[in-house]
């Protein structure tokens, strides 16, 4: 069975202060896995895609790592405005065009004090 | 339109109410999705569809969900008979697939919450 999980639970940084997150996975054909973040009453936000291992993605503050078997989102010197949940998902390959499904992890909420 | 509208914002039923939810997703997309979002952070996914066609519907409860895509018309998500443990966010997404473009993009979810 798929999983996806992700940690920490909660991780609470001083503004400046650089930290990781971590999101391992399961899936048999990885099609694609996404960083989302979410603030409080919306909806997830996308932020990065990575297909292969080995790839990264930076975004201002933010930047994705990719592995055989897991995931990182490295925030470097983040600040208050940073504090969300950022959710992890893969996408599983259905063969050929066929979409597939996307397989949440439960989200790591961060917060970052000034 | 350039997001995924989801609508209404907030619903409140009585149990055993019908509940239903409408999803327009961002023009030229061709494949949509629905996820409950219950306790803490959990996403369980419901339906998908590939233009008007369900996709992959292992994840309804298909006693009291169902859901439709018709061409030119919002997405539909309705719930015959709520149950209190229907409470929860729902989330539509859309996605163009197609190629290297299969990132799916939310929209900000309706609260369902069932009295």
């Amino acid at each position: 069975e798929d999983q996806v999980t992700q940690s920490p639970e909660a991780l609470r940084l001083q503004e400046g202060e650089s930290s990781s997150l971590n999101c391992s996975y399961t899936v048999s054909g990885l099609r694609g896995l996404f960083w989302y973040r979410q603030d409080p009453g919306k909806g997830p936000e996308f932020l990065f895609t990575l297909y292969s291992a080995g790839e990264e993605k930076e975004k201002e503050r933010l930047k994705a790592t990719l592995t055989k078997k897991e995931s990182f989102l490295h925030i470097t010197a983040p600040k208050p405005e940073d504090s969300a949940t950022y959710l992890c998902a893969v996408l599983k390959n259905a063969g050929g065009t066929s979409y597939g499904k996307l397989t949440f992890g439960q989200g790591t909420i961060l917060t970052v004090h000034p | 339109g350039e997001e995924v509208a989801q609508t209404p914002k907030h619903l409140v039923r009585g149990e055993g109410q019908k509940a239903k939810l409408y999803c327009a997703p961002i023009k030229g997309h061709s494949y949509v999705f629905w996820y409950q979002q219950v306790l803490k952070n959990e996403f369980k996914f419901l339906i998908s569809f590939q233009n008007e066609n369900v996709f992959d519907e292992t994840g309804m409860p298909k006693e009291r969900f169902s859901a439709k895509c018709l061409p030119n018309s919002p997405c539909s998500l309705e719930i015959q008979a709520t149950k209190l443990e229907d409470s929860a966010v729902y989330f539509c997404a859309s996605s163009p697939w197609g190629g290297r473009k299969p990132e799916a993009f939310f929209g900000q979810g309706t609260r369902l919450t069932v009295v």
